[in-house]
């Protein structure tokens, strides 16, 4: 079955700078990649995703690249700002079940 | 609210007793996913239905574990004979799956679970 680990667990970045969170999958039949971002207590939302027939994707202040040859993808974010402060989830799916990343949790220093 | 809903948003039961849970997905949706998260981290697979039907069940999902979609809307989960370790958020997600789509997911609020 699919794998997805996802790093690093924590990141600190001043508001302003860039964040990068990576994901690595195992499945090479994975082909849709979603990035949630989850608030305290809060439902996972839908950020951005990627398919596996496009290597970059971008929305505003997020970006996420997809690299099928190494099975990887990155999430992106630049010009952090405090509200960016969450904790992140990756995922990779292949049509009928998605496996999630343990989670990035982000936080934003003004 | 045209999102996932969720019933309750809490529940404190005591070891031994059984729980049921509702989502209600997105109307249009004919995917819906039972997930289980527990502090730390991402939401871990239990099951998913395509319309009425089962399609598949985590090996997480022990048998005092059962989860029902009748008429392909809302889908209940039980939990039997409840245990500490079953304490976690369950999350419900639905997705407008068709043959050659991709896998998006919209989850609802979750059903926060703690066994004393």
């Amino acid at each position: 079955g699919e794998n997805v680990e996802q790093h690093p667990s924590t990141l600190s970045v001043q508001e302003g700078d860039s964040a990068v969170i990576k994901c690595t999958y195992s499945d090479s039949a994975s082909n849709y990649f979603p990035w949630y971002k989850q608030e305290l207590g809060k439902r996972p939302q839908l950020i951005i995703d990627i398919r596996s027939n496009v290597g970059e994707k971008k929305d505003q202040r997020i970006a996420v690249t997809l690299n099928k040859t190494a099975k990887h993808f990155s999430l992106h974010i630049t010009e952090t700002q405090p509200e960016d402060s969450a904790v992140y989830f990756c995922a990779a799916s292949w049509g009928n079940d998605m496996r999630f990343g343990a989670g990035t949790r982000l936080t934003v220093k003004p | 609210d045209t999102g996932v809903s969720q019933d309750p948003r809490h529940k404190i039961t005591k070891r031994g007793q059984n729980v049921t849970f509702r989502c209600d997905p997105i109307s249009e949706h004919n995917r819906l996913y039972w997930y289980r998260q527990t502090l730390g981290q991402g939401p871990e697979f239990l099951t998913y239905f395509q319309n009425e039907a089962q399609l598949e069940k985590s090996r997480l999902l022990s048998d005092r574990f059962s989860a029902e979609r009748p008429k392909g809307s809302f889908s209940t989960l039980e939990i039997q004979r409840t245990e500490q370790g079953d304490s976690a958020m369950y999350l419900c997600a639905s997705s407008p799956w068709t043959p050659g789509s991709y896998n998006e997911q919209f989850f609802g609020p979750g059903t926060r679970l703690t066994v004393l």
